[in-house]
């Protein structure tokens, strides 16, 4: 069965740097999302993207943080300069419809120390 | 504003005992209510998307319904692989593909 996949499953850096969180969505889906979820909280909507560009972004989502498909297959999310409180569990998901299942990646933990 | 309340935050049953989530939704028109079950440490795990007031969808012992402010997931003789953290999810019809999470009930099933 496919599945949506997210490397690394563990990052930790140090405040101020640059991360790059990679997804590998399901190879037909057309739209894409990154949600973010901090130890015990919710599941925050960060961005969603569809044909090529961003469909929405939420508050959280400042100019810190960039999106990109560089490739048929693979789904990055940039942070720039990293802060404590981005310190989170980041999920990747994929649809084929705006409407449609999402399904999500594993996760990535990012640590900022 | 957009926003999903869920309760009870946790709720413990026996092997057993069925139960009722309930998903209270304000949202500037419904595109569609998402339920997902999410495990310690995991992604949030699909399990039914219901689009309108009336719809209700069925899993093994999971059963979802939908009204026009809440939704309800009802659990039917729970087992103990039942426990986690059960997500819904709304995505209002408006714009982009926004999607709000509540925070969760959490099940414990006692054997």
């Amino acid at each position: 069965e496919p599945e949506v996949t997210q490397t690394p499953s563990h990052q930790v850096t140090q405040m101020g740097q640059e991360v790059i969180l990679r997804c590998v969505p399901i190879s037909n889906h057309l739209y894409f999302y990154w949600y973010r979820q901090i130890l015990g909280q919710k599941v925050e909507f960060l961005v969603s993207f569809y044909n090529n560009e961003i469909s929405e972004k939420s508050e959280i989502f400042d100019d810190q943080f960039s999106v990109e498909r560089p490739d048929g297959s693979n789904f990055t999310l940039k942070i720039r300069s990293t802060k404590l409180e981005d310190s989170a569990m980041y999920f990747c998901a994929s649809g084929t419809h705006s409407t449609d299942t999402q399904y999500f990646g594993p996760g990535t933990r990012l640590t900022v120390l | 504003e957009d926003q999903v309340t869920q309760s009870p935050e946790a709720l413990r049953l026996q092997e057993g005992e069925s139960s009722s989530l309930n998903c209270s939704y304000t949202v500037s028109g419904l595109r569609g209510l998402f339920w997902y079950r999410q495990d310690p440490g995991k992604g949030p795990e699909f399990l039914f998307t219901l689009y309108s007031a009336g719809e209700e969808k069925e899993k093994e012992r999971l059963k979802a319904t939908l009204t026009k402010k809440e939704s309800f997931l009802h659990i039917t003789a729970p087992k103990p692989e039942d426990s986690a953290t059960y997500l819904c999810a709304v995505q209002a019809n408006t714009g982009g593909f926004k999607t709000i999470f509540g925070a969760g009930t959490r099940l414990f099933v006692k054997a």
